[in-house]
């Protein structure tokens, strides 16, 4: 299971930090998806719950960091500088099925978190 | 604008086969035997139904099936039921600097 915090309300220009939790099963890594009202899916990044390493999407290069919280096992997702675009819902989620090799990581995502709504307006 | 196109909906009738294509190029949907499908119901978390471009994880009815070709890929869902009736999007590996890629999502309606 993959336990998230709870909605967030931010002003334009504010910071959000998210967070998710696994239980129950081990994974390699764990991915953060949104979705904005009445949107597709997109993915935002992607960090090890080994040795921390990241992937980002370009589209959110500079904007995000995901990190991993050895305390209390838990993985943040901070996204900065929020505009209105960002008002959706942020997803974090596990491939247990996938695998990383050369350099890259191949991810399908059979464990999903409730969701956490992030909703952006001034 | 999504990386993967996906048409907006697809319907068919119950018992009828309805597919749905996800094309994308070669450095995702055609460079690389990953893909995955998935189905989303309103307000809920998305269900992985295909990855591996074929494979079905434990407990996905074998109604669904995925294939590619070149840089197309596709979801068959046969033997149509009323449940079937979600959101639907394809992801891709897209390469060492963007690990996934997904469609814009197809609404199917069992009519």
């Amino acid at each position: 299971q993959l336990e998230q915090s709870g909605a967030e309300a931010k002003k334009p220009g504010a910071s959000v930090k998210v967070f998710c939790k696994a239980s129950g099963h081990n994974t390699y890594g764990i991915s953060w998806v949104r979705q904005a009202p009445g949107q597709g899916l997109e993915w935002m990044g992607w960090i090890s719950v080994y040795n921390g390493n990241t992937n980002y999407a370009p589209k959110f290069q500079g904007r995000v960091t995901i990190i991993k919280d050895t305390s209390t096992s838990a993985v943040y997702m901070d996204l900065r500088r929020l505009t209105s675009d960002d008002t959706a819902v942020y997803f974090c989620a596990v491939s247990r099925l996938g695998y990383c090799r050369g350099g890259g990581c191949y991810l399908s995502f059979d464990i999903w978190g409730q969701g956490t709504v992030v909703t952006v307006s001034s | 604008q999504s990386a993967l196109t996906q048409p907006p909906s697809a319907s068919g009738s119950p018992g009828q086969s309805v597919t749905i294509s996800c094309t994308g190029t070669s450095s995702d949907v055609g460079g690389y035997e990953y893909v995955s499908w998935y189905q989303q119901y309103p307000g809920k978390a998305p269900r992985l139904m295909i990855y591996e471009v074929i494979k079905r994880p434990s407990g996905v009815p074998d109604r669904f099936s995925g294939s590619k070709s070149g840089n197309t890929a596709s979801l068959t869902v046969s033997g149509l039921q009323a449940e079937d009736e979600a959101d639907y999007y394809c992801s891709s590996y897209g390469g060492r600097n963007n690990f996934v890629v997904f469609g814009g999502g197809t609404k199917l309606t069992v009519l």
